[in-house]
């Protein structure tokens, strides 16, 4: 597509469920990453993947959290048990490999967990 | 010593204003810097690229020194839909991702 394509844009959920979150990225880039930001904060790094394989999942907060990626496309990232302090904007963004250039990020999926 | 560290912030500048925003960096060793900008509650979006011999996009102007780590970004005549939050993004410690710096917002009063 276009642009990089999240899924939802919102989400509520009951503490203690389970949810998915979903990125399509631009075609071509093989660069594929996490970032979430809570209200008012920065941007906290999650997890980047080149391919279908992701070299570092150093940002992710907790054993509950978990991504994929599949056909070197789209990613989802898995919350589960989901707790009050997961709120935040969870932010997908793609790239071309390398370091020279820029990201491109999606609008976002709005998690709240009440 | 946190990976990127911005101005604090808030700055509130009238229209037609100079403002320069500044940046530090914990990674002597990252190739690639840019600046990015992100309106309130939107995702954030590249501004423009940071190149070792400085470079200009109409009123924005980006600096690097690295021999003291150190952005900066100079918006020239400043207009009211500069108003947002502006992050300093840098090749991150490990080599594979970006690092964003918390942001400088920016409001241009008219």
């Amino acid at each position: 597509g276009a642009g990089v394509s999240q899924s939802p844009s919102n989400k509520v959920t009951e503490k203690g469920k389970d949810v998915e979150l979903r990125c399509d990225p631009i075609s071509g880039h093989t660069a594929l990453y996490w970032y979430r930001q809570s209200l008012g904060q920065g941007l906290e790094f999650l997890i980047y993947f080149q391919g279908n394989s992701a070299p570092d999942k150093s940002g992710l907060p907790s054993d509950r959290f978990s991504a994929e990626r599949t056909g070197g496309s789209v990613s989802t990232l898995t919350i589960q048990r989901t707790q009050q302090e997961d709120s935040a904007v969870y932010l997908c963004a793609s790239s071309f490999p390398g370091q020279g250039y820029g990201y491109t990020f999606g609008s976002g999926t709005r998690l709240t967990v009440v | 010593r946190k990976e990127v560290e911005q101005d604090p912030g808030p700055f509130n500048v009238p229209e037609g204003a100079t403002v320069a925003f500044n940046c530090t960096y914990s990674n002597s060793a990252s190739q690639s810097f840019f600046w990015y900008r992100q309106d309130c509650r939107k995702e954030p979006k590249l501004l423009m690229s940071v190149y070792s011999s400085g470079n200009e996009d109409g009123r924005f102007t980006a600096q690097l020194n690295r021999a003291s780590q150190y952005i900066s970004l100079l918006i020239r005549d400043s207009k009211l839909s500069d108003s947002a939050t502006y992050l300093c993004v840098v090749m991150g410690n490990y080599g594979q991702n970006f690092v964003f710096g918390p942001g400088t917002r920016l409001s241009v009063l008219p």
